[in-house]
């Protein structure tokens, strides 16, 4: 089963404009991470953020994480045609740290 | 640092067929998963073990599938006999521990036909 729900399912926005993702979970975690994923590619980890933390950066991206609203939200600034790729959340729960994923989030970042 | 690798990076085969799957994970990740990709889907998790123990193999099918991890170091999954719907992306990952990122392999796309 898919813990996370990620929102919206596909964005299009012009280089240069700022990209918001956001990933909803139904049950307490123990952290919450983002993935990238190039076509007919492997994810790759962006950044994880723990039950305790509000926020994290890294370069361009920001992510916050809400746990009384269960969900988080990905913010990368200043897109660029590179940027385009699927986007997914990982949700981390229960005391055997399982690792799931949404359905994840198409992002085109237009030239 | 190599990353995690899989082999083979395609494989098409006729349905009833066995196929396995092998993955050589970063070295000294404890934690390796096997996760399941339909197009367009999320990954959904198979299998994950800690060393070489299978602590979660609750949504792998059992009747079809198996997976090993040998000296808790790389592991295949294989798939006997193999049906249309098993036509997926097959991805293998690893990680420190259960609590910190996972590092992804290219992935084996697998082509029942």
């Amino acid at each position: 089963s898919q813990q996370g729900e990620e929102d919206p399912q596909a964005l299009s926005i012009q280089e240069g404009e700022n990209a918001t993702m956001n990933c909803s979970y139904k049950t307490s975690i123990n952290n919450l991470q983002w993935y990238r994923q190039n076509s007919g590619r492997g994810l790759v980890h962006l950044i994880l953020i723990r039950s305790n933390e509000r926020e994290k950066h890294s370069g361009r991206l920001r992510v916050t994480l809400d746990t009384s609203k269960k969900s988080s939200s990905l913010l990368i600034t200043a897109s660029r045609a590179a940027d385009t790729a699927s986007y997914f959340c990982g949700i981390n729960t229960g005391a055997n740290s399982k690792l799931t994923f949404g359905k994840g989030i198409t992002l085109s970042v237009r030239p | 640092e190599a990353g995690v690798v899989q082999s083979p990076r395609y494989k098409i085969i006729e349905k009833k067929q066995p196929v396995a799957f092998w993955c050589n994970p970063i070295s000294g990740h404890n934690t390796l998963y096997w996760y399941l990709q339909n197009l367009g889907q999320g990954p959904e998790l198979l299998i994950r073990y800690e060393n070489e123990e299978a602590v979660d193999d609750s949504q792998l099918p059992k009747d079809r599938f198996s997976a090993e991890r040998l000296k808790g170091v790389d592991s295949t999954l294989k798939i006997q006999p193999a049906e249309l719907g098993d036509s997926a992306v097959y991805l293998c990952a690893s990680s420190k521990g259960s609590y910190t990122e996972a590092f992804f392999g290219q992935g084996t796309r697998l082509t029942v036909v």
